[in-house]
């Protein structure tokens, strides 16, 4: 299996539900970012939880990482339509420091959020 | 400030013709970074450049495809003899040079599709 890999791979949800998504990955990492993207269109960078962060918040996203089980979630609380997009973890594994930057991406989860 | 410049949007080429891939990083960023998107897969990293440097470009084909980011201009991601597999979607992102260089800023992407 990759580096970064997601499930599930299609989640599909009513309106005002809330929406988990899990990431895995296999080395160790110095931070996973989640991506938003449209069909179509360019990613977005919803949020970035670095290797000593267990918890972070960003509006109605709610990002945990566990490096002992070395895997991420991805909630999002009180989903709309507008939610509906496809949702990428990505680690960077690269030496710190000065060289970061190479991001590894997982498959991503198709979410579809109905009205 | 006008975010990560890419263009063409959409590019055609038939087999044996040679694609060029600009990106024009974001204000004040001199990290850029390529990956490539294959149809219903998420992004796989290319290459990493600075100004005037190659720093990572473990993710690179070895023959046809080749990446600058000149003192001045854009970043050029340039694929000679293009063959029906290189039909993907190339995204650029750039980050900045303070300490918050993790985070990646993402263009809309080049489509290339060869016929």
């Amino acid at each position: 299996s990759q580096q970064g890999e997601e499930d599930p791979q299609a989640l599909s949800i009513q309106e005002g539900e809330n929406a988990t998504m899990n990431c895995s990955y296999k080395t160790s990492i110095n931070n996973l970012q989640w991506y938003r993207q449209n069909s179509g269109r360019g990613l977005v960078h919803l949020i970035l939880i670095r290797s000593n962060e267990r918890e972070k918040h960003s509006g109605r996203l709610r990002v945990t990482l566990d490096t002992s089980k070395k895997s991420s979630s991805l909630l999002i609380t009180a989903s709309r339509a507008a939610d509906t997009a496809s949702y990428f973890c990505a680690t960077d594994a690269s030496g710190g420091g000065t060289s970061y930057g190479k991001l590894t991406f997982g498959q991503g989860t198709i979410l579809t959020v109905h009205p | 400030n006008a975010g990560v410049m890419q263009n063409p949007r959409h590019l055609v080429r038939r087999r044996g013709q040679e694609a060029r891939l600009r990106c024009s990083p974001m204000k004040g960023h001199s990290h850029v970074y390529w990956y490539r998107q294959l149809p219903e897969e998420g992004l796989k990293f290319m290459v990493y450049l600075q100004k005037e440097n190659i720093i990572d470009e473990s993710g690179m084909p070895k023959e046809r495809f080749s990446a600058e980011f000149p003192k001045e201009g854009p970043s050029i991601l340039r694929i000679q003899q293009v063959v029906r597999g290189d039909s993907a979607a190339y995204f650029c992102a750039s980050s900045p040079d303070s300490g918050s260089r993790e985070t990646q800023y993402f263009g809309p992407g080049t489509r290339l599709l060869v016929l």
